[in-house]
């Protein structure tokens, strides 16, 4: 059964740092581009950051350019998310998402981050 | 930017009703076009891709059609559990996916 768990969510302080994770079982990890995508309190979804299978290709939403970085670890069947200069506007549920030809064909339960003073 | 338009942002039905929802590009993405259901506090479920393809294991009442810049999401005979949230999206850029809006579906 494929599974994403994310993890490192909480509460932090504008201009903050967090590191989001994302373990994947289930599946070949290797094989699969990987996403971020967010979803603030009561607001529709959002596409943060792609990853391609081998990190050839990554991209980035104008919104988190230059302050997130996403990263992954096939090793570890693992997906990253560094968050810096977080602002109150990146508050929101961040989920991980299995990719398949640009759309997302698993999702992961979501975290939770509150970026608050 | 391809910036997607969803319409209605909110639809209200009764069961049994035939429901069809609008998702708008603008500018052409072929058909590279998914649609996805959200639960209240659950994460998005995958219900269609490439505009029209049925992901395995979706009832058969959910289909989509529609390619360039105009798609739509039906649900044939809604059903008590179909009430929830549904956006598109469009993946013809790699590098900058987005949603629409959403289209929050309630019992009438």
């Amino acid at each position: 059964e494929v599974q994403l768990v994310e993890s490192g969510g909480g509460l932090v302080k504008p201009g903050g740092s967090l590191r989001l994770s994302c373990a994947a079982s289930g599946f070949t990890f290797s094989s699969y581009s990987m996403n971020w995508v967010r979803q603030a309190p009561g607001k529709g979804l959002e596409w943060v950051s792609s990853i391609s299978s081998s990190s050839s290709y990554i991209y980035y939403a104008d919104s988190v350019k230059g302050r997130f970085t996403i990263s992954r670890d096939n090793a570890k069947n693992s997906l990253y998310l560094q968050m810096n200069s977080l602002r109150a506007e990146d508050t929101a549920v961040y989920y991980c998402a299995r990719g398949k030809v640009g759309y997302m064909s698993r999702w992961g339960q979501g975290t939770l981050v509150t970026v608050s003073s | 930017d391809i910036q997607m338009t969803q319409s209605p942002s909110t639809l209200s039905a009764s069961v049994g009703d035939r429901v069809t929802i609008t998702c708008r590009a603008s500018q052409s993405i072929s058909s590279w076009l998914a649609w996805y259901q959200q639960k209240p506090g659950k994460a998005p479920k995958l219900l269609i891709y490439k505009a029209s393809s049925l992901e395995s294991g979706v009832p058969s009442r959910f289909s989509g059609s529609g390619s360039g810049t105009e798609f739509t999401l039906t649900i044939s005979s809604l059903q008590p559990d179909d009430f929830a949230t549904y956006y598109c999206q469009q993946y013809n850029s790699y590098s900058e996916l987005t949603f629409g809006g959403g289209t929050k579906v309630e019992i009438k």
